[in-house]
């Protein structure tokens, strides 16, 4: 299995689309959560750190489930400048060792 | 300006040939990585340093080496080339003294490498 596991989609909606991406781990001992942004052949972006509370920065909301070891992203009222890949990111108990996952494509239309 | 750059953008090279991809950063971490990614691999570590005397080995430094030269500087090498190195290289840089989540890491725009 997978320490991170994402769908790689893609993921095609409209303008004005809510749209959740779902991530899994596996290492229990994990205490960080981020996920970054991804455009095209450029570096990845933290779009926002996930806390057990849950989330939200505008448009995007993130929520951990701790029991279930699953993470997700909703993002509301999507933008065409939302097109990019979405990376889950967990720490494994081991201090600023990140590990990534493969990421899930989203593409916006008009 | 940007925090974390790396030098050359692009590069093709030989098998065989030895390169180093360069990593500067002005954000003043303390904690410098080097990842390559591959398409439907996601990212990887390659090695990671949490100051000037610290070298630590990733999941796949076999084939790598690195150097810290400074706190601002990391450096990868590769001794010889070969064609399944050829990935999108990437420096990444933290400091728990930020303030934010301690494992936030910041990306330079990474290096694009082909061994031919």
């Amino acid at each position: 299995r997978k320490e991170v596991e994402q769908d790689p989609g893609p993921f095609n909606v409209p303008e004005g689309a809510t749209v959740a991406f779902n991530c899994t781990y596996s290492n229990s001992a994990s205490q960080s959560f981020f996920w970054y942004r991804q455009d095209c052949r450029k570096e990845p972006k933290l779009l926002m750190s996930v806390y057990s509370s849950g989330n939200e920065d505008g448009r995007f909301t993130a929520q951990l489930n701790r029991a279930s070891q699953y993470i997700s992203l909703l993002i509301r009222d999507s933008k065409l400048s939302d097109s990019a890949t979405y990376l889950c990111v967990v720490n494994i108990g081991i201090v600023d060792k990140l590990i990534f996952g493969t990421g899930t494509r989203l593409q916006v239309f008009p | 300006d940007a925090d974390v750059t790396q030098t050359p953008r692009n590069r093709i090279t030989k098998t065989g040939k030895r390169i180093m991809l360069e990593c500067s950063q002005t954000k003043g971490h303390d904690r410098m990585y080097w990842y390559r990614q591959d398409p439907g691999l996601g990212l990887r570590l390659i090695y990671y340093s949490f100051d000037v005397k610290d070298i630590n080995k990733g999941e796949i430094s076999d084939g790598y080496s690195v150097s810290r030269q400074a706190q601002a500087k990391f450096s990868l090498s590769l001794e010889s080339a070969i064609p399944n190195q050829t990935a999108l290289y990437f420096c990444a840089t933290s400091d728990p003294k930020t303030g934010g989540p301690d494992d936030t890491q910041y990306f330079g725009p990474g290096t694009r490498l082909t061994v031919l």
